[in-house]
């Protein structure tokens, strides 16, 4: 595709529900990075991957976060037992990976616990 | 640690009044360096990408600079549709694969 599309724009649920956010990286482009963005703040890491492989899972807040990538494309971040601090807007990043580290931002998911 | 700021926090400017934008970084060895504009409730859109020390880019309005330890954002004869946050990034060259990490941002403004 033209750019990184993110699936859902927004999503709103209930504190203890499972939320899963999808991600589509730019065709070809072999890396994927999940951030977190609370309001107002500057932009929190959660997870890479190269291809389905995630080296670095460092930035995950807690076993409630995980993600997994298939076929070295579309990710999906789940959260489980959402929490009313989770609210926030999930970012995706793709890059070509390894000789070129620019990273193509998509739209977000804002997510909303109540 | 590997660490970048940003000053000012925020910024406002009378529309063609030029200013500058600092990125400090304290990294061990600089891979690359990064300037995303982010408009509200958007994803950061990518602008320049800086390698090493003295090398400068531009586009439109904007010019990126780098050094050794910081890296400036200059914008000339600002425009209000510039009002937006600008984020600076660095990649270490330590890191074995794409990591950067992200400053706080500048938030600018700019008033008709």
């Amino acid at each position: 595709g033209a750019g990184v599309s993110q699936s859902p724009s927004n999503k709103v649920t209930e504190k203890g529900k499972d939320v899963e956010l999808r991600c589509d990286p730019i065709s070809g482009h072999t890396a994927l990075y999940w951030y977190r963005q609370s309001l107002g703040q500057g932009l929190e890491f959660l997870i890479y991957f190269q291809g389905n492989s995630a080296p670095d899972k460092s930035g995950l807040p807690s076993d409630r976060f995980s993600a997994e990538r298939t076929g070295g494309s579309v990710s999906t971040l789940t959260i489980q037992r959402t929490q009313q601090e989770d609210s926030a807007v999930y970012l995706c990043a793709s890059s070509l990976g390894r000789s070129t580290y620019t990273q193509y931002f998509g739209p977000g998911t804002r997510l909303t616990v109540l | 640690e590997d660490q970048v700021t940003q000053s000012p926090e925020a910024l406002r400017l009378q529309e063609g009044e030029s200013s500058s934008l600092n990125c400090s970084y304290t990294v061990s060895g600089l891979r690359g360096l990064f300037w995303y504009r982010q408009d509200p409730g958007k994803g950061p859109e990518f602008l320049f990408t800086l390698y090493s020390a003295g090398e400068e880019k531009e586009k439109e309005r904007l010019k990126a600079t780098l050094t050794k330890k910081e890296s400036f954002l200059h914008i000339t004869a600002p425009k209000p549709e510039d009002s937006a946050t600008y984020l600076c990034a660095v990649q270490a060259l330590k890191t074995s694969y794409d990591k950067v990490i992200f400053g706080p941002g500048t938030s600018l403004s700019v008033i008709p």
